[in-house]
């Protein structure tokens, strides 16, 4: 089974603090990504990564920076929290299968900035 | 602007029934196509894939693709209560890695 882990499950920090949320998957998948979900808005990609040092951005990359240094991590880095960045953070990781590039998901990080 | 599109609902059917859920996308070069099951406040969950048109069933799911008609839908036969969740669909363009995500549908499958 393919196993993506979060660093953390509910995360508080304070406007203005940089925050770190790391993703780690254990299938030796090429992509991985990182998005957001807020309620009426979706899943929002903000940043993916085809490849270890590779990334490209995602549909909504302000505010936001990834590091990818090894294949099985995937690192999203807010550089200074706001809190319009309040939301659900998560990550996914996907590999061929041999007919679709499936995607599967780490449990999510609920962030809260105040 | 490439599109998902579902309907919102909540679709709500009795246990026991068929609930049906429709998806339907915008660009025509789509290739793989995704059923994910989000329960709330958990991250969604993988149902099926399926990129050749016709069916697909796994279990009680059975996926079905119209490219001409540029259409998935997910059918889950007997529902049951533990089925309540919003179902996301999810379309793969061309050689994109990305996913284009559609809003999800409400499904509330009643006692």
């Amino acid at each position: 089974d393919v196993k993506v882990t979060q660093s953390s499950r509910y995360l508080v920090k304070r406007t203005g603090e940089k925050v770190f949320l790391e993703c780690v998957q254990d299938m030796d998948h090429e992509n991985m990504f990182w998005y957001r979900q807020d309620p009426g808005l979706g899943l929002r990609l903000i940043y993916f990564s085809y490849d270890v040092k590779m990334k490209e951005k995602g549909d909504i990359p302000e505010g936001y920076s990834v590091s990818r240094e090894k294949k099985e991590r995937f690192s999203l880095i807010l550089e200074s929290a706001s809190t319009n960045q309040t939301s659900m953070y998560l990550c996914a990781s996907s590999g061929w299968t041999g007919g679709a590039y499936e995607q599967y998901f780490g449990p999510g990080t609920r962030l809260t900035v105040t | 602007q490439k599109e998902v599109e579902q309907n919102s609902g909540p679709l709500s059917v009795p246990e026991g029934a068929i609930a049906s859920l429709n998806c339907t996308y915008s660009d025509r070069v789509s290739q793989s196509f995704f059923w994910y099951r989000q329960y709330s406040g958990k991250s969604p969950e993988l149902i099926m894939s399926i990129y050749s048109n016709g069916d697909k069933e796994d279990g009680r799911f059975t996926a079905q693709l119209n490219k001409a008609s540029q259409y998935v839908s997910l059918l889950i036969r007997d529902s049951q209560p533990s089925d309540s969740a919003t179902y996301l669909c999810a379309v793969r363009a061309g050689n994109n890695r990305k996913l284009i995500w559609g809003l999800g549908t409400s499904l509330a499958v009643n006692p």
